[in-house]
């Protein structure tokens, strides 16, 4: 059974303070590791898809990595605007179709 | 371009009553699938409908069903409701063809069984 552990499950950081959130998977073959961020009343945003241990992806303060056991999402000199829910999926090749399993989550708080 | 409708945002319902959420995907994707979201168990995937049929079905009791029409819009439904079926209700769209295709999400619609 695929599995997405995430933590922590909750990080709070002041503004600029530089941090990594984790997520540990289990799947039989990964097809793909999605981040989405989560804002409260609405529904996940689609961040980035890894496909591949050693691959990189950047968008703004964010940068995500992906090895064989484990994703992270490094957030860099955060902003009171990231605050939100980080989501981390997997997407198993024995999966047919778009079915994703997800983690719970790690809350971020970012004080100014 | 449009994104992913949910109607409605919430619902009130008593237990035992049926519900039907409604969602209209992004104009081009021919995949909505369908999660529930609780502080406990996290999202748990309902089931994917793709060219009007089920392509695929999580660990989810009868009760829960699902019907996708000719332009993509889908529907689902709970019948006899339990008070452990409150929940945000999130339906996703992607093209559904290619071998990878991210999900994009609605803002869900909000079920309080009371």
């Amino acid at each position: 059974e695929d599995q997405v552990t995430q933590s922590p499950e909750a990080l709070r950081l002041q503004e600029g303070e530089s941090s990594s959130l984790n997520c540990s998977y289990t799947v039989s073959g990964l097809r793909g590791l999605f981040w989405y961020r989560q804002d409260p009343g609405k529904g996940p945003e689609f961040l980035f898809t890894l496909y591949s241990a050693g691959e990189e992806k950047e968008k703004e303060r964010l940068k995500a990595t992906l090895t064989k056991k484990e994703s992270f999402l490094h957030i860099t000199a955060p902003k009171p605007e990231d605050s939100a829910t980080y989501l981390c999926a997997v997407q198993a090749t024995s999966t047919s179709g778009s079915r994703l399993t997800f983690g719970e989550g790690t809350q971020l708080t970012v004080n100014p | 371009k449009a994104g992913v409708t949910q109607t409605p945002r919430y619902l009130i319902k008593t237990r035992g009553q049926q519900v039907t959420l409604s969602c209209s995907p992004i104009s081009g994707h021919r995949s909505v699938s369908w999660y529930q979201q609780t502080p406990g168990q996290g999202l748990q995937f309902l089931f994917e409908y793709f060219s009007e049929t089920q392509r695929n079905k999580g660990n989810f009791p009868g009760r829960f069903s699902g019907r996708q029409f000719s332009n993509s819009r889908s529907e689902m439904n709970v019948s006899t409701l339990e008070l452990g079926d409150s929940a945000l209700y999130l339906c996703a769209s992607s093209g559904g063809t290619a071998s990878i295709d991210p999900l994009h999400f609605g803002n869900g619609t909000r079920l309080t069984v009371t």
